[in-house]
């Protein structure tokens, strides 16, 4: 399995346009997490995910952050309009949902650095 | 309410020393999951080693061992005989519950091997 993917891998945008980043979760995983990790507030819980489900999102900073996933292989975080301050990685994670174990790791992507200028 | 706590915001080790990393955890849950997980330089989040709430035997992974207390809600990780490639920020991480449910993440543990 390729693992988690995540598009674009680098990201630098200016103040004020629309950021979408991607991710394609492992076949077979029914959760999906999007991360968001900075030096000042560490590794953050956007939102996530089950059975393409969004079931918690209050960890999405504000109304500029929407995050949907039309399908079990496919999700998008979007910023607009984007600021300095989203300055962050931003990483996809995925695992085993429903009934799964909570001992069931999360498997992560390899992050997207955005940087808005 | 802090669910993972990892007081421990760098540490430095001299090489081959062994090396604990203190992470405290909080929740009302009988079941749920502990993760510990590095991420070196490079940036990825690498899954080293996990513990459920319900194992009595204390979670062992090559070098890496986990120390879990289950009362003092206590789960550190022993890195023994530590190498210039342990050096990166590590986490602590918690699953509450079965199923579909999130995992967070603790503050994190620069940790720094000195030769």
């Amino acid at each position: 399995d390729a693992g988690v993917i995540q598009s674009p891998r680098h990201e630098v945008t200016e103040m004020g346009q629309e950021v979408t980043l991607r991710c394609k979760p492992i076949s077979g995983h029914n959760s999906l997490f999007w991360y968001r990790q900075t030096m000042m507030r560490g590794l953050e819980l956007l939102i996530y995910f089950n059975n393409n489900v969004p079931i918690d999102d209050s960890g999405m900073p504000e109304d500029r952050f929407s995050a949907k996933m039309p399908n079990a292989s496919f999700s998008t975080l979007k910023i607009q309009p984007s600021e300095p301050r989203d300055s962050a990685v931003y990483f996809c994670a995925s695992s085993p949902g429903q009934g799964a174990h909570p001992n069931t790791e999360a498997f992560f992507g390899q992050g997207t650095r955005l940087t808005v200028v | 309410a802090q669910k993972i706590t990892q007081t421990q915001p760098g540490m430095f080790v001299q090489e081959k020393e062994a090396v604990t990393l203190d992470c405290t955890y909080d929740t009302s849950d009988q079941s749920y999951g502990l993760f510990w997980y590095k991420q070196p330089s490079s940036g990825e989040m690498i899954f080293l080693i996990y513990q459920g709430s319900y194992d009595e035997q204390n979670a062992t992974e090559g070098r890496y061992s986990l120390n879990f207390q289950k009362a003092r809600k206590s789960a550190n990780l022993v890195i023994s005989a530590s190498q210039l490639g342990d050096s990166a920020m590590y986490f602590c991480a918690m699953r509450e519950g079965w199923g579909a449910q999130k995992l967070v993440f603790g503050q994190g543990t620069r940790l720094t091997i000195n030769p």
